[in-house]
């Protein structure tokens, strides 16, 4: 059973750039998440998808924007990059009516805007 | 959603029981309590989850009031390899379709030699 994977592990960008997160879904797993985590805090809802739809979002504005693709991965794209965006992204699968409330984080992408 | 409570850190030594509490005065009738695992740049992990009385796994138990207001995380003779933050998590599981975790600030557990 592969685990979720998500790209790249760091990234550094400018303010006002654009960045694309990649995450690979955990075997079986139809649905995912993204999150965003500042240092020292818990991590945020930003969104999630299911069967290539958003069904969910947290409050983000709307230059935060995703995709699912069929084989159910997912892209996060952030557009118009400032500071605060510097954080931990993290990917989250999960199986849609699945019995627990449990959801298979990935080790996340570290994002830096300068 | 139903807010949590939970202390900021807390420290202990190898071997010693731990018993973490969190607070959700407003708990709804559909939330269940769910308890997360992080350690220092990887995603949170599922530890645990409970609607009522008691819940045990081989990593850890939870107990829950009958009020249900509150819950407590107890990890059995720890090791320093416990040494984590951990989110206590409070939601429903039937909500509109989909699962969104909301996170408070968690408790950051040291384990000392």
């Amino acid at each position: 059973e592969t685990g979720v994977t998500q790209s790249p592990t760091h990234l550094i960008k400018t303010r006002g750039q654009q960045v694309t997160l990649r995450c690979s879904s955990q075997s079986g797993h139809n649905t995912v998440s993204w999150y965003q985590q500042a240092l020292g805090q818990g991590p945020q809802f930003i969104f999630q998808y299911y069967r290539e739809e958003e069904n969910g979002r947290g409050n983000f504005p709307p230059r935060f924007s995703g995709l699912q693709f069929p084989n159910y991965s997912s892209e996060l794209n952030v557009n118009a990059l400032e500071l605060d965006d510097s954080a931990l992204y993290l990917c989250a699968s999960s199986l849609a009516g699945g019995e627990f409330y449990e959801q298979y984080f990935g080790p996340g992408t570290r994002l830096t805007v300068t | 959603l139903a807010k949590t409570t939970q202390p900021i850190s807390m420290d202990s030594y190898e071997g010693q029981e731990v018993n973490i509490t969190c607070s959700h005065n407003n708990i709804a009738t559909n939330d269940y309590i769910t308890w997360y695992q992080q350690f220092p740049s990887q995603g949170p992990r599922f530890i645990i989850q409970g609607y009522k009385t008691k819940v045990t796994n081989e990593v850890a138990s939870l107990f829950i009031p009958a009020d249900r207001k509150s819950s407590t995380l107890s990890l059995p003779r720890v090791s320093l390899s416990d040494t984590a933050v951990y989110y206590c998590l409070v939601g429903d599981m039937f909500s509109g379709g989909y699962n969104k975790l909301i996170f408070g600030a968690g408790t950051r557990l040291a384990v000392h030699p």
